[in-house]
């Protein structure tokens, strides 16, 4: 069936360093792939997004690039502050009219000052 | 300002008791669903709604049933409630425009089951 695989499962840099978070999925229909952030407690919220027809997307420090011929896309966080710290879960729709979406296993990102 | 409300943040239920988890959005939303959260298992899709009435199915549905009978109200029911339904449960929305539209979650119910 469908799947995500999300890679790392854990993640730990010190503060100012680069972090990158890797998924592949396997619905070849797939065409839009969101990042949540989970805070401690909290619950997840979306903070990037990009869709199959882009090959790359920024918002500051945080950028998403896909390549759809390999099936993967990566988020990668630049200068990564203490509060970067949390769990980051990628998905990918699924195809068909629901588009219902599908997650990964999540990666606890841990920042150390 | 998108509000996805759950009634209970905790929850402790004993084997074999019928358990109502409740969730209510504020923006009018057509799409519902509801995820269990486990430890290195990420989010796992329950079940969902697409409207009113409506219902299907997602990845994880043995045990648990839902109903939506108003827009805003999306409930979970485990009829038996067991040990192995212990976890996070999270509700989302989102509106009709597909899945380019944002998931909005909830702040969760954590449930034990004793």
């Amino acid at each position: 069936g469908e799947n995500v695989e999300q890679h790392p499962s854990t993640l730990s840099v010190q503060e100012g360093d680069s972090a990158v978070i890797k998924c592949t999925y396997s619905d070849s229909a797939s065409n839009y792939f969101p990042w949540y952030k989970q805070e401690l407690g909290k619950r997840p919220q979306l903070i990037i997004d990009i869709r199959s027809n882009v090959g790359e997307k920024k918002d500051q420090r945080i950028a998403v690039t896909l390549n759809k011929t390999a099936k993967h896309f990566s988020l990668h966080i630049t200068e990564t502050q203490p509060e970067d710290s949390a769990v980051y879960f990628c998905a990918a729709s699924r195809g068909g009219s629901q588009g219902n979406l599908i997650f990964g296993k999540g990666t606890k990102l841990s920042v150390k000052p | 300002d998108v509000k996805v409300t759950q009634s209970s943040r905790y929850l402790v239920k004993r084997t074999g008791e019928k358990v109502f988890l409740e969730c209510v959005q504020d923006m009018d939303h057509e799409n519902m669903f509801w995820y269990r959260q486990d430890p290195g298992l990420g989010l796992r899709l329950i079940y969902f709604s697409y409207d009113v009435k409506m219902k299907e199915k997602g990845d994880i549905p043995e045990g648990y049933s839902v109903s939506r009978e108003k827009k805003e109200r999306f409930s979970l029911i485990l009829e038996s409630a067991s040990t192995n339904q212990t976890s996070m449960y999270l509700c989302a929305s989102r509106e009709a425009g597909g899945p380019t539209d944002t998931q909005y979650f909830g702040p969760g119910t954590r449930l034990t089951v004793l």
